[in-house]
């Protein structure tokens, strides 16, 4: 079946600008994560959804960045007032976090790179 | 505070040699330790997982060794082929609830010669 996919692939932007990134997971995946990764600084976690529970926002690095998810499947993450240092691939992962102990491989998209100028 | 800290950055070894990337890890109430490959434009891919209750397992080229005491882990890639040429990370997380995302160290970048 597909996997994740992510739009768009690159996105370009002018500093002060507000970007969405989209990520559609695999379907019937109920758990969704949103990664950040910067040259050489591996990849930071930025947002987890599971099912219908509150998102773990606790990686998000500033309330510039936002995300939500629509009906379960297609997410959403916002950067508004884009800043040159949010320059980065952004990766979205999916997983069907119905085994216990959270061990289910998480599948991750292409990644949409950002580019603030 | 980095909870999970990989080297080298960079490898180059030659094909068929042995490729060894290192994990050091804080939290002890980490269980749950995958490996992740990444090819140049694709998202990273998992290739082999441990968890405490064991020191090392083998997937064909590819194990891992698990030293809990030590809080360290390691992946080695036996017979090392230029088609392994791509960034490795690993990764740890607490897998008391479902869908737990995952700490990953900054990645190591492995060329393989041919």
């Amino acid at each position: 079946g597909a996997g994740v996919s992510q739009s768009p692939s690159n996105k370009v932007t002018e500093k002060g600008k507000d970007v969405e990134l989209r990520c559609d997971p695999i379907s019937g995946h109920t758990a969704l994560y949103w990664y950040r990764q910067s040259l050489g600084q591996g990849l930071e976690f930025l947002i987890y959804f599971q099912g219908n529970s509150a998102p773990d926002k606790s990686g998000l690095p500033s309330d510039r960045f936002s995300a939500e998810r629509t009906g379960g499947s297609v997410s959403t993450l916002t950067i508004q007032r884009t800043q040159q240092e949010d320059s980065a691939v952004y990766l979205c992962a999916s997983s069907l976090a119905g085994r216990p102990g959270g061990r289910d491989t998480q599948y991750f998209g292409p990644g949409t790179r950002l580019t603030v100028l | 505070q980095q909870q999970v800290k990989q080297s080298p950055q960079s490898l180059i070894v030659q094909k068929g040699g042995i490729s060894i990337i290192n994990c050091a890890y804080e939290n002890t109430a980490f269980d749950y330790f995958p490996w992740y490959q990444q090819f140049p434009g694709k998202g990273p891919a998992l290739l082999i997982a441990i968890n405490p209750d064991v020191s090392e397992k083998k997937e064909g080229r590819f194990t891992i060794s698990f030293n809990k005491s030590a809080k360290q882990f390691s992946l080695h890639i036996m017979d090392s082929q230029p088609g392994d040429s791509a960034t490795y990370f690993c990764a740890a997380s607490r897998s008391n609830q479902a869908g737990t995302a995952l700490i990953f160290g900054k990645g190591t970048t492995l060329s393989v010669s041919s």
